[in-house]
């Protein structure tokens, strides 16, 4: 069955970085769209970025843009999140989830940005 | 950006009852790109409708979507203990993903 195993959480500093990523199996990797979705304790869901399928294509939400790149190496059936110049607001559980729509998610990793 | 706005914030029913929620968009969703889920605590989403009203792999019929352009629906014809959740709408399909803020449905 599909799994997708995130890791790379913890507690990382204002302004400082953190790399996310997640090893994937069970489904034919280069298929697929992937996409991080984050979501802060006790709100909603937000959605942060897409990776196309060969990686070509990549969009971001505005509130990460310029400051998170996403990256995947189809070889290895992992996809990364490169977290930059991070902010309180960034502290959310992070969902590496795949398809379009999102039809798989993993569990979540927890990223806390606090001094 | 496509801002989506659901209602009510929390349904409050008893199980048997039907529950509808809403789910409306700024501006038009193309090709009907909209999706729901259901979230329960300590969980990850689960999807349960694509493309406005497509039921995804192991949804029950109980569960059903609808609507077109900028307005969407999702209804549960009749509670189960299980359907108690938070439940987002999303559309996906462009440059710029978007959720809504979710609707809680709790047992009365």
């Amino acid at each position: 069955q599909v799994q997708l195993v995130e890791s790379g959480g913890g507690v990382v500093q204002p302004g400082r970085s953190v790399r996310l990523s997640c090893a994937a199996s069970g489904f034919i990797f280069n298929n697929y769209a992937m996409h991080w979705v984050r979501q802060a304790p006790g709100k909603g869901l937000e959605w942060v970025t897409i990776i196309s399928s060969d990686g070509s294509i990549k969009y971001y939400a505005d509130s990460v843009k310029g400051r998170f790149t996403i990256s995947r190496d189809n070889s290895k059936n992992t996809v990364d999140l490169q977290m930059n110049s991070l902010r309180p607001e960034d502290t959310a559980i992070y969902y590496c989830a795949c398809g379009s729509p999102v039809s798989e998610w993993g569990q979540g990793t927890l990223v806390t940005v606090s001094s | 950006e496509i801002v989506l706005t659901q209602s009510p914030g929390t349904l409050s029913l008893s199980p048997g009852e039907r529950a509808t929620l809403s789910c409306r968009a700024s501006q038009s969703v193309g090709s009907n790109y909209l999706a729901w889920y259901q979230q329960k605590p300590g969980q990850a989403p689960r999807l349960l409708i694509f493309g406005a009203s497509t039921r995804a792999t192991g949804i029950p019929d109980r569960i059903s979507g609808s609507g077109s352009g900028t307005d969407f629906t999702l209804t549960i014809s009749r509670l189960e203990p299980e359907d108690f959740a938070v439940y987002y709408c999303l559309q996906y399909g462009g440059s710029s993903w978007t959720f809504g803020q979710g609707t809680k449905v709790e047992i009365k």
